[in-house]
Order: structure tokens, then sequence, then C-alpha cells
């Protein structure tokens, strides 16, 4: 079974900064998929960024990155430029692209953006 | 626009009441869909895998006669709580997916927070 680990509860940061969230996973396979998910007050779960783990290339949108360590079984997203709208719940969560394909979530990290 | 439309966003109902929770596949045909379960400040936990045409997949632990799900086309798959009870109070998201599609991510919901007086 696949196990998805975020470390840090909470984490802030200083509109305009950068910061990044740590997650880590666990899997025996070699071929899955890897997501980051925001979910604001409002309690929507939205999609912020997808990573293959057969691309080396690390995923990027926008203001979004991650740094993708496939040997490490680690998947950090790194936030740029923080604006207030990125204070939400984030979710890092796993899916295997063989088997019945249910999404594994971390426990979560608040994320609090100070102005 | 939505991907998956999830009905009603909010129920407030007395102890004993049956709710029935829809979600609705707006832009493709969703041959699975995920019903999950999100208390205060944790993540998200699946409750129950729901495919089309057949009996719905449950994790371990959760009562499948209380939470019924019924899957009959392949663009709604409905949650029914049946008599529900304060402990049932929680907020309930649902997803879509199409089969065989992994890395295309799940298309959620907006969840519906239900309280139970």
């Amino acid at each position: 079974a696949q196990t998805v680990t975020q470390s840090q509860p909470e984490m802030s940061v200083q509109e305009a900064e950068t910061v990044t969230l740590s997650c880590t996973y666990d899997t025996s396979e070699s071929d899955y998929y890897l997501f980051w998910y925001k979910q604001p007050p409002s309690r929507q779960m939205i999609l912020v960024i997808r990573q293959e783990a057969y691309k080396q290339q690390n995923a990027t949108e926008n203001r979004f990155s991650v740094n993708f360590q496939k040997a490490a079984k680690s998947f950090s997203l790194k936030i740029s430029d923080s604006q207030l709208g990125d204070a939400a719940m984030y979710f890092c969560a796993f899916i295997s692209n063989f088997g019945n394909e249910k999404l594994t979530f971390g426990t979560g990290t608040r994320l609090t953006i100070i102005p | 626009g939505a991907v998956v439309s999830q009905h009603p966003s909010r129920v407030i109902c007395k102890s004993g009441t049956s709710v029935k929770i829809e979600c609705r596949s707006l832009d493709f045909q969703a041959t699975t869909m995920f019903w999950y379960r999100q208390f205060p400040k944790q993540s998200l936990m699946l409750m129950a895998t729901s495919n089309e045409g057949s009996k719905a997949t449950y994790e371990q632990g959760v009562e499948k006669d209380k939470f019924l799900i019924n899957h009959a086309s392949l663009t709604l798959s409905t949650l029914t709580v049946t008599s529900a009870h304060p402990e049932d109070s929680s907020f309930y998201i649902c997803s879509s997916q199409r089969w065989g599609s992994g890395d295309q991510p799940q298309h959620f919901g907006d969840g519906t927070r239900l309280s139970i007086l």
C-alpha cells in the first residue's frame, strides 16, 4: 500500500516571499502520478500541479513548481511570490497507474500568508 | 466551468433522517466515482469507490448499510446517508475519473456539509 507523508502541519510565509511545502511518499511501483491540491476555506479541491513519475523534468505552473526526487520519493511544492489568495490547506496526493487508481492523500499542510 | 456538480452543498436535518447527496459528472462519462469524507482540519478519507452498473467497493470500516451508493448511469452517483445521526455530521466530497486515465486528475465536486441535529 502507498503512503503519503506531509511532515509540516502548518507553514507561514510573508507575502511576496517563497515557501516550500514538503511531501514524501512510499511505493513499490515505478509508474505513478503525484499531485498537489489546494483546499481554500471554501473547501473546494483545486488541482495545483501534477507530475508524472516517468518524467525527470520538474513540473511548473506559473508561480508553482515542484522538486521531484524519484529515488528519494520526495515531491515538494515551491510557491514563489506568495499571494494572500494562496492561503489554504495543501494536500499532496499519489495515484498509481495500475490497479484501482485510488488517490492517496497526505495529511495536509495549512499555509498562512502574512501580509 | 464545473466538471463535477455536487448537490446539495449544505444540509441540516434531524436525527433519523435519510439524506441523499448527488454527484454529477458534467463533461464526460465517468465509469468510476469516489466518495470521500472529511473531518475538520483533516485530510480526505476515501469511503467508497462507485462503479457504474455494479456494486460500490467500500473501504475498511465504512458501513455499507449506512452509506448507500448508487451509480446507475455514467454521469450520476448518489450517496445516501441512512438514518443519519449527529456522528454522521461531516463534509462529504465526490470526485469523478475516467477509467484507465490515471494521469487525469480526479475532478472534485464542491462538497456537501452535512449537519445532523
